[in-house]
């Protein structure tokens, strides 16, 4: 079993609209949680951080954690076209003291 | 801006050749991970120092290997690089290990590196 699986898209969601991106995970130890953007030929860039069960709030985005289901996802309100991007959850493996990524889900916002 | 640096930004090698690619972490930042990233994948963990200390490693082979210094900078080494190896190499730095509110992470630029 992958330990971070997310689909992979593309999920075109039209301009306006809430984008909605899940997340789930395979280690029940796992503490802390992440929502990274990373548009084509850049790096990843930090989004959100997450370590509590219930939803977190910054702006246009909110994350959601549901640590007994072993899901978390991004819900990004108003979608921009800007928001066009391969949105990367990433999972902290306590185990391991490790960060292990998910293959990361391809956004397209039409405008 | 994260305030980490990679260099070089882009390599040629060849297959056999070794490399060394070089990170500067955040002032402060005591833990520096490593990561590939292949096309169209996620950034898969090699390996993450803390305090200079090799402290957790990924499934990547002996011939990948690491060193931190203490003015927060790092080099990842590849040795015998294979056609495989071509890939964004990314370094994210942290104030702490990860487990604590503090892992979370800062990403460089990378560097693309190519074996032919």
């Amino acid at each position: 079993q992958k330990e971070v699986e997310q689909n992979s898209g593309p999920l075109s969601v039209p301009e306006g609209a809430i984008a909605s991106l899940n997340c789930t995970y395979s280690d029940r130890g796992s503490q802390s949680f992440f929502w990274y953007r990373q548009y084509s030929g850049k790096s990843p860039e930090l989004i959100m951080s997450i370590y509590s069960n219930g939803d977190k709030e910054d702006g246009r985005f909110t994350a959601q954690l549901n640590k007994a289901s072993q899901y978390v996802s991004l819900l990004i309100r108003d979608s921009q076209p800007s928001d066009s991007a391969t949105y990367l959850c990433a999972v902290n493996i306590n185990r391991d003291d490790k960060i292990i990524f998910g293959k990361g889900t391809r956004l397209h916002i039409l405008p | 801006e994260t305030g980490v640096t990679q260099s070089p930004t882009h390599l040629i090698k060849t297959r056999g050749q070794q490399v060394t690619l070089r990170c500067s972490s955040q002032s402060g930042h005591n833990t520096v991970s490593w990561y590939q990233q292949a096309l169209g994948q996620g950034p898969q963990f090699i390996f993450q120092y803390y305090r200079e200390e090799e402290n957790g490693r990924g499934n990547f082979p002996p011939r990948f290997s690491g060193l931190q210094f203490p003015n927060y900078s790092s080099e990842l080494n590849v040795n015998a690089l294979e056609l495989d190896d071509s890939a964004l190499y990314l370094c994210a730095s942290s104030p702490g290990l990860a487990g604590v509110d503090t892992d979370t992470q800062y990403f460089g630029p990378g560097t693309r590196l190519t074996v032919l």
